[in-house]
């Protein structure tokens, strides 16, 4: 299994606070990746990373930012959490952009 | 852009009987294609990948045709077992022009395999 790790693995926050979710990696891949995952709408992308403070948007990237500080980790922050960032959030990482995509476990953030 | 659409779900079977799920996509130029599992509670695994026309990929007894002409890339299993019951993701990689290799993914299919 690739050595990819998310944390936290749940989290229950109130709408209006800053969250930030951590993704790490032991492989040395270049790219990295935040998905989440909503009922009807299998995976959709954040933002992804290609290199050490190398980042850009996904498709659905409003309300989210990145930062990418080290080759072995990604955060993703939530700075102002709402309701509708009630989901389940992906890590995946990639030797390079032509390689297969290896995920993370989760983390289920919960919004109230 | 691209695209990838799955058969509705979810998908009930007996053991021991055939699988098969639909995908198809659009893209421009020559994604790479590949069907993601997902477990109970678990992160998604690749379950087999296929990167040109014509090629099969297989793994687990579960094998997929990239199929240019019909645009499809249907996932198979002869004889299904109950632990094969999961969520089921198509999704297609294009790793041309400034894509990054971003995975598009359809919206997954649940299967369930009773005994």
């Amino acid at each position: 299994d690739a050595g990819i790790t998310q944390s936290p693995r749940h989290k229950v926050t109130e709408t209006g606070t800053p969250v930030t979710l951590r993704c790490h990696q032991t492989e040395n891949h270049r790219y990295m990746y935040w998905y989440r995952q909503d009922p009807g709408h299998g995976l959709r992308l954040i933002h992804y990373s290609y290199g050490v403070k190398d980042t850009d948007k996904g498709e659905v990237s409003d309300g989210y930012s990145v930062s990418r500080s080290k080759t072995e980790d990604f955060l993703l922050t939530l700075e102002s959490a709402t309701s509708s960032q009630t989901s389940v959030y992906f890590c995946a990482i990639s030797r390079d952009r032509e390689y297969e995509q290896y995920f993370g476990p989760g983390t289920r953030l919960t919004v109230t | 852009g691209n695209s990838v659409t799955q058969m509705e779900g979810p998908v009930t079977l007996s053991e021991e009987a055939f699988l098969t799920i639909n995908c198809t996509y659009t893209a421009t130029g020559y994604p790479s294609l590949f069907w993601y599992v997902q477990y109970p509670g678990e992160g998604l695994q690749l379950l087999l990948k296929a990167t040109k026309a014509d090629d099969k990929g297989s793994n687990k007894g579960f094998e997929a045709t990239y199929r240019k002409e019909t645009t499809s890339f249907h996932l198979e299993k002869g004889s299904v077992q109950v632990s094969d019951s999961a969520v089921y993701f198509c999704a297609l990689s294009y790793s041309g022009g400034t894509s990054y290799g971003k995975l598009t993914f359809g919206q997954g299919t649940i299967l369930t395999v009773h005994p």
